[in-house]
């Protein structure tokens, strides 16, 4: 069964630090998105990616983070210059057109010290 | 805005009990709900959705009915297994008017079933 893979499982970083996550969508989605839960709240949608531009963005997508899909098959989150609230678990998930159930990933959970 | 209210866990039961998680939410329309799980050590999984009023969704004899009337989604099972153990999300998808999806989320609720 396809699924949506994340790289690392887990990371650890100094504050001020720029981390990149990773994401392997299902090969024929075309919708993707990144996703984080800060531990103990809400999981909450940072962005949304379609088209090799960003669809949607919150609040909480500041300059600080950029998305980009650099080849056919991975989509990556970088932070610039990691904070300690950007301590969270980070999805990543992917649709295909039209579809109403989004697959995700099993999470990276990102550590800032 | 949208938003997605669930009860705080843990909830802690034994094996064969029955099961009721509540949610309810707040949308302009008609969103689509659904319930997301994730085992531990895994990530998110589609456990069931309903995209109208009065619909049911099932699904690992798990079920949750789309009540407008009351702005509900509660998730029931009638007899919880060990491997049931898990938090569970509910979520909403406002209409599809584009062609992307955004999910709002609940807290989630951790389950924890005890043999």
């Amino acid at each position: 069964e396809p699924e949506v893979t994340q790289t690392p499982s887990h990371q650890v970083t100094q504050m001020g630090q720029e981390v990149i996550l990773r994401c392997v969508p299902i090969s024929n989605h075309l919708y993707f998105y990144w996703y984080r839960q800060i531990l103990g709240q809400k999981v909450e949608f940072l962005v949304s990616f379609y088209n090799n531009e960003i669809s949607e963005k919150s609040e909480i997508f500041d300059d600080q983070f950029s998305v980009e899909r650099p080849d056919g098959s991975n989509f990556t989150l970088k932070i610039r210059s990691t904070k300690l609230e950007d301590s969270a678990m980070y999805f990543c998930a992917s649709s295909e057109e039209g579809g109403l159930e989004a697959f995700f990933g099993q999470g990276t959970r990102l550590t800032v010290v | 805005g949208n938003s997605v209210t669930q009860m705080e866990g843990p909830v802690t039961l034994s094996e064969e009990a029955f099961l009721t998680i509540n949610c309810t939410y707040t949308a302009t329309g008609y969103p689509s709900l659904f319930w997301y799980v994730q085992y531990p050590g895994e990530g998110l999984q589609l456990l069931l959705k309903a995209t109208k009023a009065d619909d049911k969704g099932s699904n690992k004899g798990f079920e949750a009915t789309y009540r407008k009337e009351t702005t509900s989604f509660h998730l029931e099972k009638g007899s919880v297994q060990v491997s049931d153990s898990a938090v569970y999300f509910c979520a909403l998808i406002n209409p599809p008017n584009t062609g992307f999806q955004k999910l709002v989320f609940g807290t989630g609720t951790r389950l924890l079933v005890s043999p």
